[in-house]
């Protein structure tokens, strides 16, 4: 198994942008994926196979890839994105699922 | 509406066993991988298993291997994990979860995603 890298917290005021990175080896090879829970709720998919978003996700929400490094972009941050947000990707056959120790934003 | 409801979840003490229950509905089950995640009480997520549509191809975190069981019943459209030999850290909201996964072939990669998740159902290791 291995690991996916996050920073544990990243904070912006309104209207700012966020950026929250993830990091593997494996990522040069795997697709990531994005996820944001908010306290008591399941996780909801924001970002899938890098950087693309499913219907329903608001345009503020991107993603990108560079390497071995995939990065969560978040424009014009509002008060109701405050939440973790966990990236998550496979290992290099395809068998186990990783989930990164996930990045609480905070909205100032 | 598609939907995953667990059930089975409870207060069980060290070295006992647990077996929780996922119904899914809206989609037609058999077609897609599913998988058992868990969240320890302030902590991040972690997965579990994930089991093919077909229960051909079968996966364990290391943490679980060896304790836990996961098997489906698509005639029944149900999920199901079997946790033996619980222990303290055991101790989590389950989630179920839906795969979404296939292979790109403009970028010769698989993908693997977790689109639908239930509510999760807690389970507690304690004497």
């Amino acid at each position: 198994s291995y690991e996916l890298t996050q920073p544990p917290s990243v904070s912006v005021s309104p209207g700012q942008t966020a950026r929250i990175t993830c990091s593997a080896d494996a990522l040069a090879k795997q697709y990531a994926y994005w996820y944001q829970q908010k306290p008591g709720q399941a996780p909801l998919v924001v970002i899938y196979k890098d950087n693309e978003r499913p219907s329903g996700i608001p345009e503020r929400f991107s993603g990108s890839s560079s390497g071995t490094t995939v990065t969560l972009t978040i424009s014009g941050v509002q008060a109701e994105d405050e939440a973790d947000y966990y990236c998550q990707s496979a290992d290099s056959s395809g068998t186990y699922r990783v989930f990164g120790g996930g990045t609480k934003l905070t909205v100032l | 509406e598609v939907q995953l409801v667990e059930s089975g979840g409870g207060l069980v003490k060290p070295g006992g066993s647990l077996r929780l229950s996922c119904a899914a509905s809206g989609f037609t089950f058999s077609s897609y991988n599913m998988n058992w995640v868990r969240q320890a009480p302030g902590k991040g997520l972690e997965w579990v298993s994930s089991i093919s549509g077909s229960s051909r191809y079968i996966y364990y975190a290391d943490s679980v291997k060896g304790r836990f069981t996961i098997s489906r019943d698509n005639a029944k459209n149900s999920l199901y994990l079997q946790m033996n030999s619980l222990r303290a850290e055991d101790t989590a909201v389950y989630y179920c979860a839906r795969e979404h996964s296939g292979y790109d072939s403009r970028t010769w990669r698989y993908y693997y995603y977790m689109d639908v998740w239930g509510k999760g159902t807690t389970v507690t290791v304690s004497s």
